[in-house]
């Protein structure tokens, strides 16, 4: 079945610091990969998908591609905020309902001023 | 701005009792999913509804089961409570399968003592 692979769990970063988070997938079937963000107290909410390999998704500042060759995608911004803090996963869609989406083990990022 | 509603917010109860949470979705979707996020922040799929169809996860254990009265809700109830089944239960809609946006509620969050 459909695995990911998502090894920080913890990233702690100055304001204006570069963001970067990367996770690796396995499917079987045209992957289209996520990021969902977590805020405390919050379900998770979709940040970018991408669909196509090499194409680059961008929302709020955040870049998101993926890699159809090392089975890698990242998600990264070059200036983060305090308000940016949250736990971010990478999520991988399943193409029949019983997947759903399989989540990687989700990255808490932590921004200081 | 919230679309998929949770109640209740915490739940505390002892082993063997019998719970029950509530989602309602306000975004006319066909397909209504429950996730368990455990307390490492791991996020799995249990259940998937789409069309009176449901769609277990095999890793279920049988005392969960959803109920849907109608397309906009789908709850979920535990008939005798485990200590393991402490976490936060996340209900999410999409407009028809899984490779649509997944829309999250902000969760209930279960404790069991």
């Amino acid at each position: 079945g459909d695995s990911v692979t998502q090894k920080q769990g913890q990233v702690t970063l100055s304001e204006d610091d570069f963001l970067f988070i990367n996770c690796t997938y396995s499917t079987t079937t045209y992957p289209t990969l996520l990021w969902y963000v977590q805020y405390p107290g919050q379900g998770p909410q979709l940040l970018l998908k991408v669909t196509t390999a090499n194409n680059k998704g961008i929302s709020r500042g955040f870049e998101a591609t993926y890699d159809k060759g090392t089975t890698s995608f990242h998600l990264q911004k070059a200036s983060v905020q305090e308000s940016d803090s949250a736990v971010y996963f990478c999520a991988l869609v399943g193409y029949n309902y019983a997947q759903g989406l399989t989540f990687g083990l989700g990255t808490r990022v932590s921004v200081f001023p | 701005e919230t679309a998929v509603f949770q109640t209740p917010n915490y739940h505390v109860t002892q082993v063997g009792n019998e719970v029950s949470f509530n989602c309602k979705q306000t975004l006319g979707h066909d397909t209504m999913y429950w996730y368990k996020q455990d307390s490492k922040k791991l996020l799995k799929i249990m259940f998937s509804y789409n069309n009176k169809q449901l769609i277990v996860n095999e890793t279920v254990p049988r005392r969960f089961s959803p109920q849907s009265s109608d397309k906009a809700h789908l709850n979920l109830r535990i008939k005798s409570v485990e200590p393991e089944d402490s976490a936060v239960y996340l209900c999410a809609s999409s407009h028809r399968g899984p490779q649509d946006t997944q829309y999250f509620g902000p969760g209930t969050r279960l404790l069991v003592l």
